[in-house]
C-alpha cells in the first residue's frame, strides 16, 4: 500500500495567515493526489483533486502544488469557515490511502 | 444536487456481521462507482471498497475478505457488509461516489460501536 504523511499534525493559526500543509507519499503517484477539508461532526469534503484543479465553489485562496512524492496545500488569507481538519490522499492506486489529517486551529 | 445517506444498526456486538445502507438521490446510481469509507480514532480515515453498477468490485485487502458490497438499482442503494467484527471495526462508515480514485460527495456518515 501507499503510505501517506503530513505536516504539520496540527496548527494554530489566525485569520488571515498563510498556510502551508505538506503531504508526502511513499511511492511516485504522479500527480494523483486530492485534498479533502473536514469540520466537526461531517463528512470530508473535495477540494482540491489531480492538482491543481479546483473543485467548483471552493474559493480561490486555495491552492495546491506537487507531483511525484512530494505535495503542498496553501490557503492564501485563512477565514474564520477554513478552520477545519485537511486531509490528502492518493487517488493513484487501490487500496485507495489517506494523510493521518493536519488540523487547523484558530 | 447529489445527496447520499447512510444507514445502519449503530450497535454490534464482536463477532457478529453489520449491513449499512446507502441511499442515492439527485444522480442516478450508474453514473458513478460507489465508496464505502470508515474512520476512526486509530486509523484515521480507510477506504474499504468500492461497486460499480455493472458489478465490478474492489475491496481493500486489510478487510481479509470480511467484506462484500453490493449494489440495487431499482432503490437507488448499496450496501456493506462486513463480518466477523470486533472493536477495531469501531467508527463512523461513509459512502461516497467515486470517479478516478477521488470520493465526491460524501454521506454524513454512520456511527458503529462494536460492543458487547
Amino acid at each position: 500500500d501507499i503510505q501517506m504523511t503530513q505536516s504539520p499534525s496540527s496548527v494554530s493559526a489566525s485569520v488571515g495567515d498563510r498556510l502551508t500543509i505538506t503531504c508526502r507519499a511513499s511511492h511516485n503517484i504522479n500527480n494523483w493526489l486530492a485534498w479533502y477539508q473536514q469540520k466537526p461532526g461531517k463528512g470530508p469534503e473535495l477540494l482540491i483533486s489531480s492538482a491543481p484543479s479546483l473543485q467548483r465553489g471552493v474559493p480561490s485562496r486555495f491552492s495546491a502544488s506537487g507531483s511525484g512524492t512530494d505535495f503542498t496545500l496553501t490557503i492564501n488569507g485563512l477565514q474564520p469557515e477554513d478552520f477545519a481538519t485537511y486531509y490528502c490522499q492518493q487517488t493513484d492506486i487501490a487500496p485507495f490511502t489517506f494523510g493521518p489529517g493536519t488540523r487547523v486551529d484558530l | 444536487q447529489v445527496q447520499l445517506q447512510e444507514s445502519g444498526p449503530g450497535l454490534v456486538k464482536p463477532s457478529e456481521t453489520v449491513s449499512l445502507i446507502c441511499s442515492v438521490s439527485g444522480v442516478s446510481i450508474t453514473s458513478y462507482y460507489w465508496s464505502w469509507i470508515r474512520q476512526s480514532p486509530g486509523k484515521g480515515l480507510e477506504w474499504l471498497g468500492y461497486i460499480y453498477h455493472s458489478g465490478l468490485s474492489s475491496y481493500n485487502p486489510s478487510l481479509q475478505g470480511r467484506l462484500s458490497l453490493s449494489l440495487d438499482k431499482s432503490r437507488s442503494q448499496f450496501s456493506l457488509r462486513l463480518t466477523s467484527l470486533s472493536p477495531s471495526d469501531t467508527g463512523i462508515y461513509y459512502c461516497a461516489g467515486t470517479r478516478t480514485g477521488v470520493f465526491d460527495p460524501w454521506g454524513q456518515g454512520t456511527t458503529v460501536i462494536v460492543s458487547s
